[in-house]
């Protein structure tokens, strides 16, 4: 199974700064997406195909990458943006979910 | 609007049967692929069971082979999980999900919950 590995585990970060996420893949996949998931509800898909934004995701998120690196973005973090941030690769089958990085306001 | 129902879960005793349902509307049914994902209490997300609708396979995690199965029913929209075996281990919050774009897993739930214990 291919191995997603998420960096750093926890984020601390200040009203209107940015913030970024890694992940790496032990394979090279292109489908690599982004899951928000606030306390209490269902993961939120933002990101499919490393970098292509589903509908309602502000553009403040961004996806970048290839290959087995990967990076989650957000430009200016707002409050909402508080919880849990997953990647998960889609590639390769059994699909695969990195640890989650949990990112909190300083 | 794209909707995912699971119902079925609860309170089940080690060894004994569950099955998870999960209704979908809004979308189209049989194209990519439908997935069962778990979520343990103050945990990550794993995978349970899927089921590629254009190639026909299923496959399982490790941790529930055997004991685990997948089925749909295109006539209903509606998908399932047969939990067999049930271990404490298997506590979690179920979701089922539906891919929107190949491997993208874009639809999900709103989790049905299982407690395994005696």
């Amino acid at each position: 199974d291919v191995v997603m590995t998420q960096s750093p585990l926890s984020l601390s970060v200040t009203l209107g700064q940015p913030a970024s996420i890694s992940c790496r893949s032990s394979q090279s996949l292109v489908h690599l997406n982004w899951f928000h998931q606030r306390p209490g509800q269902s993961p939120r898909h933002l990101i499919y195909r490393v970098s292509h934004r589903d509908s309602g995701v502000p553009d403040r998120f961004s996806g970048s990458g290839s290959g087995s690196d990967f990076t989650l973005t957000i430009s200016r973090v707002e409050a909402e943006d508080v919880g849990i941030y997953f990647c998960m690769q889609g590639s390769h089958w059994p699909y695969t979910f990195g640890q989650g990085t949990k990112l909190e306001i300083k | 609007e794209v909707q995912l129902v699971e119902s079925g879960g609860g309170l089940v005793q080690p060894g004994r049967s569950l099955r998870l349902s999960c209704a979908m509307s809004g979308l189209t049914f049989d194209v990519y692929a439908l997935h069962w994902v778990r979520q343990g209490p103050a945990k990550g997300l794993e995978w349970v069971a899927g089921l590629n609708l254009d190639s026909g396979r299923i496959d399982y995690a490790d941790s529930v082979k055997g004991r685990f199965t997948i089925s749909r029913d295109s006539a209903k929209n509606s998908l399932y999980l047969q939990m067999n075996s049930l271990r404490d281990e298997d506590t979690a919050l179920y979701y089922c999900g539906k891919d929107a774009t190949p491997g993208g897993l874009e639809y999900w739930g709103q989790g049905a919950l299982v407690i395994v214990s005696s």
